[in-house]
């Protein structure tokens, strides 16, 4: 059982560069997240899907895209990088068990440097 | 002021000893509370669950303060495995997916 697996885990781009990272859950679930991991900041959700074909902001959503065109992927782009963007990305996917459910599955991480 | 809040530490404590984190959530209506571990370069995964009379698992017993607005962390007998970085993470009574919120973590090193 994989469990959440992104793709690639590390990269490095230039400034303007564009790129996607992957996320492929195995488990069924409803909800899909993409966050960004930066020192002193702590997790901060970028975008968030709640099923297939929806997409929504999260907390810093300003210079990422997303897409969910099948429930088991997540798609991550940024369409022109910036040195801002350096981070580690994490995407997790969580199942519909009501709102209370605090269970997230996450991926191993993406770490992406943006030169 | 953050939705969630933690001492980010570090914690450097000898092995055996007992430790104790807390972490303060701001909005009253928040109604599920969770304790995530991220070892180094790892990704976050879930410790346990905070219930309102509190809870044990193994050495760890979380608590939880409605009237203060925090819960805790207790670590007895600390092992060198147990170096991580523990996250907060609060869920609000809101709809949609949208309704965890993390802290920043709080840092434990473990001394042999």
């Amino acid at each position: 059982n994989a469990g959440v697996t992104q793709t690639p885990k590390f990269r490095v781009l230039k400034t303007g560069q564009s790129m996607t990272l992957l996320c492929a859950q195995d488990m069924n679930h409803e909800y899909m997240y993409w966050y960004r991991q930066d020192p002193g900041m702590g997790l901060r959700l970028i975008h968030y899907s709640v099923g297939e074909g929806t997409t929504a902001k999260g907390e810093v959503p300003d210079g990422y895209n997303v897409s969910r065109l099948k429930k088991q992927n997540f798609l991550l782009g940024l369409e022109s990088a910036a040195p801002s963007q350096t981070s580690v990305y994490f995407c997790a996917s969580r199942p519909d068990r009501g709102r209370q459910n605090g269970e997230l599955f996450f991926g191993e991480g993406s770490r992406l440097t943006v030169l | 002021r953050k939705e969630v809040e933690q001492d980010p530490g570090p914690f450097n404590v000898p092995e055996g000893a007992t430790v104790a984190f807390n972490c303060t959530y701001s909005n009253s209506a928040s109604q599920s509370f969770f304790w995530y571990r991220q070892d180094c370069r790892k990704e976050p995964k879930l410790l346990m669950s905070v219930y309102s009379s509190g809870n044990e698992d193994g050495r760890f017993t979380a608590q939880l303060n409605r009237a203060s607005q925090y819960i805790s962390l207790l670590i007895r007998d600390s092992k060198l495995s147990d170096s991580a970085t523990y996250l907060c993470v609060v869920i609000r009574t809101q709809t949609g997916a949208n309704n965890l919120f993390f802290g920043t973590g709080t840092r434990l090193t473990v001394i042999p």
